[in-house]
């Protein structure tokens, strides 16, 4: 399965500051994709990132905030912009590889805390 | 819509059996299994397609019922490292995003 490395693995940040998360994959792969998980929870779909495209964003979910590239097969960012202490979460990208029966696999996550 | 998952909890003694559920209102292409333990990524454990198959990981066994859009995840005599919070995902086309449960809290006691 594809190997994701995801950066940085955490951070602290003051409030309406911006951070950018990346992930590399070792890999091409079609789908990337962005979810949040507040800490004890599930994991919410932030966006797919497609190559070559626009991010398609999920409800309650916007470009501006959350803006989002793809300028390759194996390489995605996502910026959590104008951070509030609401953006406090754990933010994971994932994908999927080719093939019906292939699971997706996530990266370690980055556990963004906003003071 | 969020697929629903039950219980929200369990706690096992080693060797024990446990059934997690996992059921959606839409109709599947197919449900995924994922293991999170704390701290970590989720980790894939199997996919199930529609076509109400089954499908296993060491004892760790599932099936989808395509007629009820549900699928059960079977923990088999089950070891400590079964511990961690178990998600279903699931999707409605091959490649598709995952929609994930609420998942469920498994504790496993020697």
């Amino acid at each position: 399965s594809a190997v994701i490395s995801q950066k940085p693995s955490r951070d602290i940040c003051q409030r309406g500051t911006s951070l950018t998360i990346q992930c590399q994959v070792d890999s091409q792969v079609t789908m990337m994709f962005w979810y949040r998980q507040q800490p004890g929870q599930s994991l919410t779909l932030i966006a797919t990132a497609n190559q070559g495209s626009e991010a398609t964003y999920e409800s309650g979910f916007v470009i501006d905030k959350f803006p989002i590239s793809r300028p390759n097969l194996t390489f995605s960012t996502l910026t959590v912009s104008n951070m509030s202490p609401e953006d406090s979460s754990i933010y994971l990208c994932s994908v999927v590889e080719k093939g019906i029966h292939y699971g997706y696999t996530f990266g370690s996550g980055t556990r963004l805390t906003v003071v | 819509q969020q697929p629903v998952q039950s219980p929200q909890a369990v706690i096992l003694r080693e060797g024990e059996d446990a059934v997690i559920n996992c059921s959606s209102s839409k109709a599947l292409y197919s449900v995924h299994w994922y293991r999170q333990k704390h701290g970590e990524a989720p980790v894939f454990l199997m996919i199930l397609l529609k076509g109400g198959e089954q499908k296993g990981h060491e004892k760790i066994s599932a099936s989808f019922n395509e007629k009820k859009q549900q699928s059960s995840l079977y923990l088999t005599a089950s070891q400590l490292s079964y511990s961690g919070t178990y998600f279903c995902g699931t999707a409605k086309a091959a490649g598709n995003k995952l929609t994930f449960g609420g998942g469920t809290r498994v504790l496993v006691k020697p």
